[in-house]
């Protein structure tokens, strides 16, 4: 069965611009969760879709976007980037929906603002 | 406040040697905790999940114990190989209702030499 998938890998762009990642989730897998990592905060929880709807969101602004299409597929998408959006971006997917369901993490992709 | 703590910072220890992490939680209501192993530029991986009923759950050489009313977890790492280094991040869940969330540790940055 094919893992998580993140597409690209690495990302650099300047501020002021947009980005869009995507993850693509485990085969029958109906929940993506967004995690934003860097080495002085650890994983922060972005959100989470499931069955095309969010169900839960961390405490990012509104720069920070999501959606999830209908065969579970999602995209992270955030604008006007700042410096501090640096970081690792992973996505996790999961059959259960919530925090109860056991992750499956992505490879990431490392964006880096200048 | 919801909290997990991960000791030490940092470790560096000789291939072939024993090391303990070790994961402090002020979380509630407490439903599991995992330990998560995560290597440079790549997603964490699951090592375990301990519900509240779980003294100690193996997976190959890692060992994680789970003390529920100190609200203590460690991982014990045996004959450790130079791909055991990598980043340890415990994770613990809670789950209130509607208010469910994961609280990630910062990790503890595992060297192992040879």
């Amino acid at each position: 069965k094919a893992g998580v998938t993140q597409t690209p890998r690495y990302l650099i762009k300047t501020r002021g611009q947009q980005v869009t990642l995507s993850c693509s989730p485990i085969s029958g897998h109906r929940s993506v969760s967004w995690y934003q990592q860097t080495p002085g905060q650890g994983l922060q929880f972005l959100f989470e879709y499931f069955s095309e709807t969010q169900r839960n969101k961390g405490n990012f602004p509104g720069r920070f976007s999501g959606r999830q299409f209908s065969n579970s597929r999602s995209e992270m998408n955030v604008s006007t980037l700042e410096l501090g959006d640096s970081a690792l971006y992973l996505c996790a997917s999961s059959l259960l929906q919530g925090p109860e369901g056991e992750q499956y993490f992505g490879p990431g992709t490392r964006l880096t603002v200048t | 406040k919801n909290q997990v703590e991960q000791s030490p910072q940092s470790l560096i220890i000789l291939e072939g040697k024993n090391c303990t992490l070790q994961c402090n939680y002020t979380v509630s209501p407490f439903s599991n905790l995992r330990w998560y192993k995560q290597d440079t530029g790549r997603g964490p991986v699951s090592l375990t999940i301990m519900t509240f009923s779980e003294n100690t759950k193996s997976n190959g050489r890692y060992t994680a114990t789970l003390d529920a009313d100190t609200k203590q977890s460690s991982l014990h790492i045996t004959a450790s190989q130079l791909s055991d280094s990598a980043s340890y991040i415990c994770v613990v869940s809670a789950n209130a209702g509607n208010n469910r969330k994961l609280i990630w540790g910062l990790g503890t940055s595992l060297a192992v030499n040879p």
